[in-house]
């Protein structure tokens, strides 16, 4: 089936520090949706992007919408140690709906102080 | 409070006792969802339901089952349970797929079947 592959798996930064990941698929999706999972708890929706090209802003988390609708990239400014989980792309396969959503495997976030 | 709620949170069982993991929600939400953790594969679609007496399979369906007979319950039934389905589960459900509201997820069960 499609899959949805996560780049880096993991990352290691210092507060403050900037980070960047994207998620990438060899099938066009025409929506992507990046959660994201703290311990312990289910994962939560932090960016929806809808169209090719979109950037969108969630405070200091910034989502494109890659143009070849193959990719997607996130961006955090600024990090902070409650930035701490894994986050996950997703989009949904089967045209417009939900039914069948794929995640990505998640990148690791860790935050030292 | 708005939330999906999963019993039981943890859940040890031994190959081949019958169990069911309960998942209910109460935003009359139409969309409910099972998925399965695992480590290096992030979350894997086990079935869907798009509405009362609508169910299909996601990527990974065997060995499970579901029901919805009620649009607030959504529960896993996994009849004969093997080591290989010792993972973390998740129910989630939205609004309305065709509108792409968000998901959301209990807090988990985490399962293992020795």
């Amino acid at each position: 089936g499609q899959q949805l592959n996560q780049s880096p798996q993991s990352m290691f930064i210092q507060e403050g520090e900037d980070v960047s990941m994207n998620c990438t698929s060899s099938s066009i999706f025409n929506t992507w949706l990046w959660y994201k999972q703290e311990p312990g708890e289910g994962p939560v929706l932090l960016i929806a992007l809808y169209k090719a090209g979109e950037l969108t802003s969630n405070g200091r988390l910034t989502a494109q919408f890659g143009i070849t609708r193959k990719d997607s990239f996130l961006n955090i400014s600024a990090s902070i140690p409650s930035d701490v989980g894994i986050y996950f792309c997703a989009g949904p396969r089967g045209g417009t709906s939900y039914g069948k959503l794929t995640f990505g495997q998640g990148t690791i976030l860790t935050v030292h102080p | 409070e708005a939330q999906v709620t999963q019993n039981p949170r943890y859940l040890i069982t031994v190959t081949g006792k019958k169990l069911t993991v309960t998942c209910s929600q109460n935003m009359n939400h139409e969309y409910m969802s099972w998925y399965r953790q695992d480590p290096g594969l992030g979350l894997r679609q086990i079935y869907y339901s798009m509405n009362v007496e609508v169910t299909d399979k996601g990527d990974v369906p065997e060995g499970y089952k579901v029901s919805r007979k009620e649009k607030r319950n959504f529960p896993l039934i996994l009849e004969s349970p093997s080591p290989n389905q010792t993972s973390l589960y998740f129910c989630a459900s939205s609004l309305n797929p065709g509108t792409f509201s968000p998901l959301h997820f209990g807090n988990g069960t985490r399962l293992t079947v020795t």
